[in-house]
């Protein structure tokens, strides 16, 4: 079946550091592939995606490649702020597979500390 | 944002009692799903439509039921409480369930099963 493998966390960082959150996985055929972000008391919000090999998603400074030859889509983020604390999931959605919606990996919890 | 709106945003409820959470959304989208959120396992789908009538079961159906007489309503019922449906469940939507295309979520339902 499709799955998706991230780091958990929390992970800890200073402002103004530089961010990288694993994310890898396991899916058939061509997905598409996501980071959303959750605010404290709020719901999931799209960051970014990437719906084919070498795409590059960015949005508010973060980026991501979809790598098909390591199954990767890393977040990053050159310098963050204490406001991008939060926590981000690696998402994907199969071909084919829209019905079903997405699959999620664990969750990695930010914190920024100023 | 997108119209989603879900009720209630909190409810505490006791064990063996029926509980509805109701997913209403504002953008007639076709497909709309209720997932669960919980630490250690992020997202999991519960269950899911493709159109008025028409459901299917997600990841972790067992206890749950959902009905869409309309297009804009989901409804997500606990026949019969547990503690471990103790969660916050959020709905999403999509508008043609293509791979490529991402789902916008409600702001969440925290519940919990005293």
């Amino acid at each position: 079946g499709n799955s998706v493998t991230q780091m958990e966390g929390p992970v800890t960082l200073s402002e103004e550091a530089f961010l990288t959150i694993n994310c890898t996985y396991t899916a058939t055929g061509y997905p598409s592939l996501f980071w959303y972000v959750q605010y404290p008391g709020e719901g999931l919000q799209l960051l970014l995606k990437a719906t084919k090999a070498d795409d590059k998603g960015s949005n508010k400074g973060f980026e991501a490649t979809y790598r098909k030859e390591t199954t990767s889509f890393h977040l990053e983020k050159g310098s963050v702020q204490v406001s991008d604390s939060a926590v981000y999931f690696c998402a994907l959605r199969a071909t084919g597979g829209g019905a079903d919606g997405l699959t999620f990996g664990k969750g990695t919890h930010l914190i920024i500390q100023p | 944002d997108a119209g989603i709106t879900q009720s209630p945003r909190h409810k505490v409820t006791e064990t063996g009692t029926p509980v509805t959470l109701r997913c209403h959304q504002t953008e007639n989208h076709r497909y709309m799903y209720w997932y669960r959120q919980d630490p250690g396992h992020g997202l999991r789908l519960i269950h899911y439509s493709y159109g008025v009538k028409d459901t299917d079961k997600g990841e972790v159906s067992d206890g749950y039921s959902v009905s869409r007489s309309k297009t804009e309503d989901f409804l997500l019922t606990l026949e019969s409480a547990t503690s471990s449906q103790t969660s916050v469940y959020f709905c999403a939507i999509s508008e043609q369930g293509a791979t490529n295309e991402k789902l916008f979520f409600g702001s969440g339902t925290q519940l919990s099963v005293l």
